[in-house]
Parts: C-alpha cells; sequence; structure tokens
C-alpha cells in the first residue's frame, strides 16, 4: 500500500457520460498530480494541484476538470466521454510543490467507455 | 523540454542474466531523473532517483542506475535477474512546472 488512494479502481461508463475519479495522497502530501496512462499516449501529465491551488497543467482536455479540496484529496472530473478517454487514470502524491524528489503514485482507476 | 528516450519497447533475459534497460536524457539544467518500476494492474512504484549526488544510485530490489552526463544517460542495471522482475519500468526527468516526464517504457520479461 503506497499510502495514496484512488476510487474508484474500475469504472465502466457510456460516451457522453460524466464521471469523477477520487484520489486522497498519502498523509502529510501537499501537491497532487493527475496522469492519464493510455496505449497510445503512455503517460500524460495532467494536471497539478499544490496545497488546494493549480500549480501546473498539462495535456488536459477542456472536457477534464479538476480540483483539490481543503482536506487535500482531489477530484477528477471528465465530462462529455468518448471512447478515446478509456485509459488507467494515476494520481501522485509528493511532500512538497516540485517533482524532484519523486512521486508516490495510487493503484489507479481503469476507466472504459462503451 | 526536458525529456526522456527509453531505448527498447521490450528486453528479454534469462533468469540468472544481466539486465539492463537504457535510457537517455535531454534536459537544459542539471536534471533530477528516477526510474519506476510498474507491476502488472498497479500503479508505479519508485526504483531509484537520481538528485545531482552520487553518480551511482542504488534502489530497490537490486537494481541501479549509473548517471553519465558525457553520454546523457541513465541506464537502469541488476546484476541477476529474476522471475518476480518481469514488470515494466518506465524512466523520468523532472520537467517545466516540476512534474515528471516520463518515458513510454520498456516491458522487461525474465525468461526461465
Amino acid at each position: 500500500d503506497s499510502g495514496v488512494t484512488q476510487t474508484p479502481k474500475h469504472l465502466i461508463t457510456a460516451t457522453g457520460q460524466r464521471v469523477t475519479l477520487r484520489c486522497s495522497p498519502r498523509s502529510g502530501d501537499l501537491s497532487v498530480y493527475w496522469y492519464q496512462q493510455s496505449l497510445d499516449q503512455g503517460l500524460q501529465f495532467l494536471i497539478q494541484y499544490y496545497n488546494g491551488e493549480e500549480r501546473a497543467k498539462g495535456n488536459i482536455l477542456e472536457r477534464f476538470s479538476a480540483q483539490q479540496f481543503p482536506d487535500l484529496h482531489s477530484e477528477l472530473n471528465l465530462s462529455s466521454l468518448e471512447l478515446g478517454d478509456s485509459a488507467l487514470y494515476f494520481c501522485a502524491s509528493s511532500l512538497v510543490g516540485q517533482g524532484n524528489y519523486g512521486y508516490t503514485f495510487g493503484s489507479g482507476t481503469r476507466l472504459t467507455v462503451v | 523540454a526536458q525529456s526522456v528516450t527509453q531505448l527498447g519497447s521490450h528486453v528479454s533475459v534469462s533468469e540468472g542474466a544481466l539486465v539492463l534497460l537504457r535510457c537517455n536524457y535531454s534536459s537544459s539544467v542539471p536534471p533530477y531523473l528516477f526510474w519506476y518500476v510498474q507491476y502488472p494492474n498497479q500503479g508505479l512504484q519508485l526504483l531509484l532517483k537520481y538528485t545531482s549526488a552520487a553518480t551511482l544510485v542504488k534502489g530497490i530490489n537490486g537494481f541501479e542506475a549509473e548517471f553519465k552526463k558525457s553520454e546523457t544517460s541513465f541506464h537502469l542495471t541488476k546484476p541477476s535477474a529474476h522471475m518476480s522482475d518481469a514488470a515494466e519500468y518506465f524512466c523520468a526527468v523532472v520537467g517545466g512546472s516540476e512534474k515528471l516526464v516520463f518515458g513510454k517504457g520498456t516491458k522487461l520479461t525474465v525468461n526461465p
């Protein structure tokens, strides 16, 4: 157990729907990062939050949004889902707002859009 | 922009043989480099990291990596492969905005 908790582990939904993925960071970590892993794109950085504020944005679609709450858990919202959004979504956390010392990853949410 | 290139999407070795997984980086500043491992249906686990201290970095499970600035490389090695090492391995560098930029991964197969 890495200490980073992601729920749900699996999600199957239809095109056009909206889903919310949840992440609880490791205790004491202030930064949360979201990554998408797919066969064709590999691991793609989506977005980073540090202590409740958006810190960096990567290849995140406009249909996707995220937030970090006062208790530091984070949610990734995916809307108007398309078949191509099927992927593994990982959350990671780190103590500080820098990736310099590495992240701790959760076990991921596998999203299947049908 | 910082990036990493992993040479070889698949590597196959025999049990007990040397494991060598190659990673070259591109960075305009002294890099922070990492190797992560992903076992099937699991998240990524940090194997080791280079943060400009020693150039030879030892990690978990008997893996180590050597930072070579002249070759812009950070190859991962293990003297003797074990069946349990079968997994996908990712090299990563800290990129702009302090995020990790990952390579495309190398899938390691260990044959009995």
